[in-house]
């Protein structure tokens, strides 16, 4: 069965230090790749996404993600990370074909000002 | 902008009982999903629907069943509830055949079962 593995749980950093938040994923076939973000007490939010073309993919508020298909990675970036990035993170996985998306267990980030 | 919405934002019910949360959406996307949310777990499937009385199990569908009568409707149904059953259900929608889009996702309904 298809599988998306997040490498930290919980991450803390303080403001302006970099951020990257591992995502792997177990699939075979032709995916398109998503990281979610949920902010405190709000509903959940496209970051970015990848379906094709380049792999350095850019995303709202300074995000960006790069898809590697070798390695089956879709890592999270972050130059400078601000205290409103505190959130949970998730990355997910659509599988084409299957019509259905398989999340990560999520990352919780807490940035300190 | 799409809209998702779910009719409950905080629900608490008895273990036994039928539970009914239900969820909206207004741009007449063909797929809608459940999902629970609980710490350390992400979002797990619960069921999918890609039309109109048509579903399909997820990861975790036991003890729980969907109902997709209108387009823009669909309902999960907790035959008999149970305190396991306390968790975070998250609703979301996309179109239908366009697998680039992301998913629209309402506010949640947090659900506790004494």
């Amino acid at each position: 069965a298809q599988s998306v593995s997040q490498h930290n749980h919980h991450v803390i950093l303080s403001e302006a230090a970099s951020l990257e938040l591992g995502c792997n994923y177990s699939y075979g076939g032709t995916v398109n790749l998503f990281w979610y973000v949920q902010y405190p007490g709000q509903h959940l939010q496209l970051l970015l996404k990848y379906f094709s073309g380049d792999p350095l993919v850019k995303g709202i508020k300074g995000f960006e993600a790069e898809f590697i298909k070798s390695k089956f990675s879709f890592n999270l970036r972050k130059p400078s990370v601000q205290w409103s990035d505190t959130a949970e993170y998730f990355c997910a996985v659509y599988l084409r074909g299957a019509g259905k998306s398989t999340f990560g267990d999520g990352t919780t980030l807490t940035v300190k000002p | 902008d799409v809209k998702v919405t779910q009719s409950s934002r905080y629900l608490v019910k008895r273990t036994g009982e039928k539970v009914f949360l239900e969820c909206v959406q207004d741009m007449d996307h063909e797929n809608m999903f459940w999902y629970r949310q609980d710490p350390g777990l992400g979002l797990r499937l619960i069921y999918f629907s890609y039309d109109v009385k048509m579903k399909e199990k997820g990861d975790i569908p036991e003890g729980y069943s969907v109902s997709r009568e209108k387009k823009e409707r669909f309902s999960l149904i907790l035959e008999s509830a149970s305190t396991n059953q306390t968790s975070m259900y998250l609703c979301a929608s996309i179109p239908g055949g366009i697998s680039n889009q992301p998913q629209h996702f309402g506010d949640g309904t947090r659900l506790s079962i004494l």
